[in-house]
């Protein structure tokens, strides 16, 4: 199946600090999500964007699909961003499924 | 409902006994996932249902791994003779449109299952 890296694994911010996650991808993508798992266990959507870019209050993220990433950002952060942060794609080529990467782990500290 | 609903939220059982877990998508998505998350990991996909039919069951890992849909709405995971590595937390998704088309997957909260 198609291969997803995140980086950096782990990542420790001072409230307020920004901050930018990479997604790389190994195939052309038909989707890519990025999402937000909270310390309970939740995958929240944070955005669907198999290209182009997009902003929803402190986060936006640009994919290049042609280049085959994603980065998100996250500006002013806040202890509530804490948690892990997954980017999810699938492959035009097999496209019934959502393969995840390792996440990005994100700690912000008061 | 407003999300995708999972039951139980928590089930422990033991070594080789049957588990049904639940999923309840969003209202009027036709497509349905069954994933599974081990500790540290991101979710492995198990399989897809396109209305009542499987479409794709090749994530599932062996054939003690079973799923229903048979009204195209809820869905059953089940797994007989549990085994300790069965241990994880299984998550539900939906979608609006078929995955070939692309279109947000939305997770519901996640059954986490313990096998003692």
């Amino acid at each position: 199946g198609i291969q997803v890296e995140q980086s950096p694994p782990d990542l420790i911010l001072q409230e307020g600090a920004n901050s930018t996650l990479r997604c790389n991808f190994s195939d052309s993508v038909n989707n890519l999500q990025w999402f937000h798992q909270n310390p309970w266990g939740q995958l929240i959507n944070l955005f669907y964007i198999p290209s182009g870019t997009k902003q929803n209050g402190r986060l936006s993220a640009t994919t290049v699909a042609t280049e085959r990433y994603s980065l998100l950002y996250i500006s002013s952060s806040q202890t509530t961003d804490s948690g892990v942060y997954f980017c999810a794609v699938s492959s035009v080529q097999g496209a019934n499924n959502l393969f995840f990467g390792t996440g990005t782990r994100l700690t912000v500290i008061p | 409902g407003a999300g995708v609903s999972q039951t139980p939220s928590n089930k422990v059982t033991e070594k080789g006994k049957y588990v049904e877990l639940r999923c309840d998508p969003i209202s009027g998505h036709t497509a349905l996932y069954w994933y599974r998350q081990s500790l540290g990991q991101g979710p492995e996909f198990l399989i897809y249902f396109q209305g009542t039919g499987a479409a794709d069951d090749s994530g599932l890992p062996n054939d003690r791994f079973f799923a229903v849909r048979p009204e195209g709405s809820v869905s059953t995971l089940k797994i007989q003779r549990t085994e300790r590595g069965d241990s994880a937390v299984y998550l539900c998704a939906s979608s609006l449109t078929p995955p070939v088309q692309g279109g947000t997957q939305y997770f519901g909260p996640g059954t986490r299952l313990l096998v003692l």
